[in-house]
């Protein structure tokens, strides 16, 4: 079975602080994926990665930039966190054109 | 207009009932369809994949692919509380990269 991990299900954090989340896949995959899902607003696309050291923009980058420096791991930065990035933030994997695997997701609370 | 449109309100069903969800799409040139469960709180799961035109079967659920038409639809036969969720449909279009379309989902409710 497919796993993807994220490191924290729950976080709060301040105002300006910077903010790390961190997503892990253990079935070698090429693609992985940022989201943040909010109500009546559906799954919207941060950023996505096709390959270590890849990176595209999603639709809605601003606030965020992303790291992957290994295969299996690919992280999310909040530069400053901010009120209107309170959300609940998921992780996704991809082999080719097939399915998308879900990690559990992390609700982040901005205070 | 929007990539992916799952139009139809919360959905109310009796236990044991079929239900059925629908799903349209704009990029003709899409390859590969999925349906998504959300649990309340929880992160999305893969239920079923279509990539051809026609049905798929997996145990109570069946995904139909109408690429003429460019609809996918979703059946639930003998629906169960377990069934209570949010699903998705997600498209990913020819242009896409691998970026995956998604819907923004339809509510089902099993009523026991």
């Amino acid at each position: 079975d497919v796993k993807v991990t994220q490191s924290s299900r729950y976080l709060v954090k301040r105002t300006g602080e910077k903010v790390f989340l961190e997503c892990v896949q253990d079935m070698d995959h090429e693609n992985m994926f940022w989201y943040r899902q909010d109500p009546g607003l559906g799954l919207r696309l941060i950023y996505f990665s096709y390959d270590v050291k890849m990176k595209e923009k999603g639709d809605i980058p601003e606030g965020y930039s992303v790291s992957r420096e290994k295969k299996e791991r690919f992280s999310l930065i909040l530069e400053s966190a901010s009120t209107n990035q309170t959300s609940m933030y998921l992780c996704a994997s991809m082999v080719g054109s097939y399915e998308q695997y879900f990690g559990p997701g992390t609700r982040l609370t901005v205070t | 207009q929007k990539e992916v449109e799952q139009n139809s309100g919360p959905l109310s069903v009796p236990e044991g009932a079929i239900a059925s969800l629908n799903c349209t799409y704009s990029d003709r040139g899409s390859q590969s369809f999925f349906w998504y469960r959300q649990y309340s709180g929880k992160s999305p799961e893969l239920i079923m994949f279509i990539y051809s035109n026609g049905d798929k079967e997996d145990g109570r659920f069946t995904a139909q692919l109408n690429k003429a038409s460019q609809y996918v639809s979703l059946l639930i036969r003998d629906s169960q509380p377990s069934d209570s969720a949010t699903y998705l449909c997600a498209v990913n279009p020819f242009y896409g990269n691998n970026r995956l379309a998604f819907g923004k989902g339809n509510q089902v409710v099993v009523i026991p």
